[in-house]
């Protein structure tokens, strides 16, 4: 993986449903990984920064998990709500930059 | 804290003019980025700065320049501004020593016709 990618690209489920998605990136030069949350004509927002390989952040029903030696991150989705719809953006912060993938767009269904 | 401010919100550019988005943060973030948004590409890196008098191209550098003669602010400037160069452009900051979290403007809606 020359840079990060993240799946599905896009995800459509029911208000209620838990969900989760995938973030795998470069082992090489890492530095810490972020989770950012960007809702449709705004901006994008942190939802958790890690940096330790095994880290494990939780924030209300979002929680992440990270494994810097296969190079991969889940975020997961507990009780999906409408609110929760937008892109959830993945970078991977190297030595001096930070590099987005596409994203994984959340589409909730009331 | 104002956090990061972007202007201008919106701008129409004719085909081979120039102009300067500006970017500025008061956090005393040494790490500053310019971001543009492509449609089912997410954020591309265009140029991104470690500190004042420091600069590096990034991803998508062609046609875009900048500095960073000050910690605050990070203009990005397009010198002949080409239909290409329609999108959204992001600035964002961050303090590296911290490992914080990075802080992004509002965005500039750039349109080139």
């Amino acid at each position: 993986i020359l840079n990060v990618e993240q799946s599905p690209q896009s995800l459509h489920v029911q208000e209620g449903d838990s969900t989760n998605f995938t973030c795998s990136f470069p082992s090489s030069n890492f530095y810490a990984l972020h989770w950012y949350r960007w809702e449709t004509a705004k901006s994008p927002e942190a939802l958790f920064v890690m940096t330790l390989n095994g880290d494990e952040k939780k924030k209300g029903r979002i929680s992440a998990t990270l494994n810097t030696k296969e190079g991969y991150s889940y975020l997961y989705i507990k009780g999906s709500q409408p609110e929760d719809s937008a892109t959830y953006l993945c970078p991977k912060i190297n030595n001096n930059d930070m590099r987005f993938g596409a994203g994984t767009r959340l589409t909730v269904k009331p | 804290n104002a956090g990061v401010t972007q202007t201008p919100k919106f701008r129409i550019l004719k085909i081979g003019q120039s102009m300067t988005l500006q970017c500025t943060q008061d956090m005393n973030h040494n790490y500053m980025y310019w971001y543009r948004q492509d449609p089912g590409m997410g954020l591309k890196l265009i140029y991104y700065s470690v500190g004042a008098g420091i600069t590096d191209k990034g991803e998508v550098p062609n046609g875009y320049n900048v500095s960073r003669s000050t910690t605050e602010d990070f203009p990005l400037r397009l010198e002949l501004a080409a239909p290409s160069q329609t999108s959204v452009y992001f600035c964002a900051s961050s303090h590296r020593d911290k490992n914080t979290e990075a802080f992004f403007g509002q965005g500039t809606r750039l349109t080139v016709v």
